[in-house]
C-alpha cells in the first residue's frame, strides 16, 4: 500500500512568520513528488513537480525541497501572508499502481494554514 | 477562463437517484482524471482517460460509477442510485502528456455532492 503523510495536520501562524511543512512519501518506485495550494472555493493549484534527489524549487516566497532517498519533502513559507491561508497538499507518482505503469496521484490528507493578520 | 471546467459546482440529491457531473479539461489537454475527496482526507483516485480511452480505475470505483470521454474531450462521471456514502467533492484535473508521473495535473474547482 503506497501512503503518504502530511504534517502537520494544520497550522496557526502570525502574518510575517515563516513556516514548514513535511510530506513523507515510500522512497522505493518513486516517479515525482507534486505539491497543491488549495484555497477555499477555488481550485487546487499546482506549486511544484520535482523528481529528482535533492531537487529544490522556488515560487515568490514558498520553496521546496526534495529527498528521494528517505523519502520526504519540505514545503517553506517565508514571512506568511493572510493570501497564504489554504490547505496545502502534497501528491506521489509511482512507477507501480494496481497493475503496472501509472499516471495517478497519490495525496496526503494536507496541511491547513492560517495566517492571522 | 482557459482552466478546468466542472458542471455543477454543487449537487443535492436524495438517496437512490442518479447523478450525472460534467467535466471540461484544458483543451489541448489529452490527458483526464478524476478524484474523490471525503472529510478529512486528501483527494483519491478515480479513473482516468487518455484522449477517450480509460486506461485505469481505481477500486473505489464500484459498478454504480461510471465515466466516459467519448470524443476525447469533455468527460462525465454518471453515479446510480446514489448511497450517503458517495457524498464527496468530486475534482476532475487534465494534464498534457509528457511523461509517466511527471506531468502537472491542474485541477477544476470540483462538485460537491451531498446525498440526503
Amino acid at each position: 500500500i503506497l501512503n503518504v503523510e502530511q504534517s502537520p495536520q494544520s497550522l496557526h501562524v502570525q502574518e510575517g512568520d515563516s513556516t514548514n511543512f513535511t510530506c513523507s512519501f515510500p522512497s522505493s518506485n518513486f516517479y515525482a513528488l507534486h505539491w497543491y495550494r488549495w484555497e477555499t472555493a477555488k481550485s487546487p493549484e499546482a506549486l511544484f513537480v520535482m523528481t529528482l534527489n535533492g531537487d529544490e524549487k522556488k515560487k515568490g516566497r514558498i520553496s521546496a525541497t526534495l529527498n528521494t532517498k528517505e523519502g520526504y519533502s519540505y514545503l517553506y513559507i517565508k514571512g506568511s501572508q493572510p493570501e497564504d491561508s489554504a490547505t496545502y497538499l502534497c501528491a506521489f507518482t509511482s512507477p507501480h499502481g494496481d497493475g503496472g505503469a501509472t499516471n495517478k496521484l497519490i495525496f496526503g490528507t494536507g496541511t491547513l494554514l492560517a495566517v492571522q493578520p | 477562463d482557459t482552466g478546468v471546467s466542472q458542471d455543477p459546482r454543487h449537487k443535492i440529491t436524495k438517496r437512490g437517484q442518479n447523478v450525472t457531473f460534467r467535466c471540461d479539461p484544458i483543451s489541448e489537454h489529452n490527458r483526464l482524471y478524476w478524484y474523490r475527496q471525503t472529510l478529512g482526507q486528501g483527494p483519491e483516485f478515480l479513473t482516468y482517460f487518455q484522449n477517450e480511452a480509460q486506461l485505469e480505475k481505481s477500486r473505489l470505483l464500484s459498478d454504480r460509477f461510471s465515466a466516459e470521454r467519448p470524443k476525447g474531450s469533455f468527460s462525465t462521471l454518471e453515479i446510480q442510485r446514489t448511497e450517503q456514502g458517495d457524498s464527496a467533492m468530486y475534482l476532475c484535473a487534465s494534464s498534457f502528456r509528457t511523461g509517466w508521473g511527471k506531468e502537472t495535473q491542474y485541477f477544476g474547482p470540483g462538485t460537491r455532492l451531498l446525498v440526503l
